[in-house]
């Protein structure tokens, strides 16, 4: 089992819309969580940390289950430029490193 | 305004020559790290580093070396590249506070072996 998964897609939206993206992680001490978003051929980028109580920015909103062990991203009022490679990103315990483990990531476009 | 440089941003080369990727930072990041990434496909973990003469394989094995005599340099070296060796290679660094701060990438290097 992976120690990050998430939903490959592609989840196709219009304009507008409302789109949520879930994640899991395996590792119950995980204790730091991010979105990265990845255009097509370019680097990843940070979008956001999730932080327990659930945070905010913008159009978009972060949540943490911790009993769950799953992380949640969702997008308002969809723009075409939000079109792009989302990525959960949990970090990795193992050796008691800083090291980051990325999800394979969930392809968002959305259509006029 | 990137921190994190990579360079070249693409190369083609022969089967059989060496090459180097660089990877440069001027942020004073102590850890950094090298990726593989094929077109649509998962970022793999194939090296990294926690200081100056630390070096550590990842979680995908490579043929690659690198070497960190710098803080802010980063190289990785292929001694006789492949086909195979064909893919986006992505450089980050981080703050020992990786875990609040998470990655800052560099634009990546896009090798073609032929």
């Amino acid at each position: 089992r992976k120690e990050v998964e998430q939903d490959p897609g592609p989840f196709n939206v219009p304009e507008g819309a409302t789109v949520a993206f879930n994640c899991t992680y395996s590792n119950s001490a995980s204790q730091s969580f991010f979105w990265y978003r990845q255009d097509c051929r370019k680097e990843p980028k940070l979008l956001m940390s999730v932080y327990s109580s659930g945070n905010e920015d913008g159009r978009f909103t972060a949540q943490l289950n911790r009993a769950s062990q799953y992380i949640s991203l969702l997008i308002r009022d969809s723009k075409l430029s939000d079109s792009a490679t989302y990525l959960c990103v949990v970090n990795s315990l193992l050796y008691n490193t800083d090291k980051l483990i990325f999800g394979t990531g969930t392809r968002l476009q959305v259509f006029p | 305004e990137a921190d994190i440089y990579q360079t070249p941003r693409y190369l083609v080369i022969g089967t059989g020559k060496k090459i180097t990727l660089e990877c440069s930072q001027t942020m004073g990041h102590d850890k950094m790290y090298w990726y593989q990434q094929d077109p649509g496909m998962e970022l793999h973990l194939i090296h990294y580093s926690y200081g100056v003469n630390s070096t550590e394989k990842g979680d995908l094995s490579s043929e690659s070396t690198v070497s960190r005599i710098r803080t802010e340099h980063f190289p990785l070296t292929l001694e006789s590249a492949r086909p195979s060796h064909t893919s986006q290679y992505l450089c980050a660094s981080s703050t020992s506070g990786a875990n609040y701060y998470g990655y800052t990438f560099g634009s990546g290097t896009r090798l073609t072996v032929v």
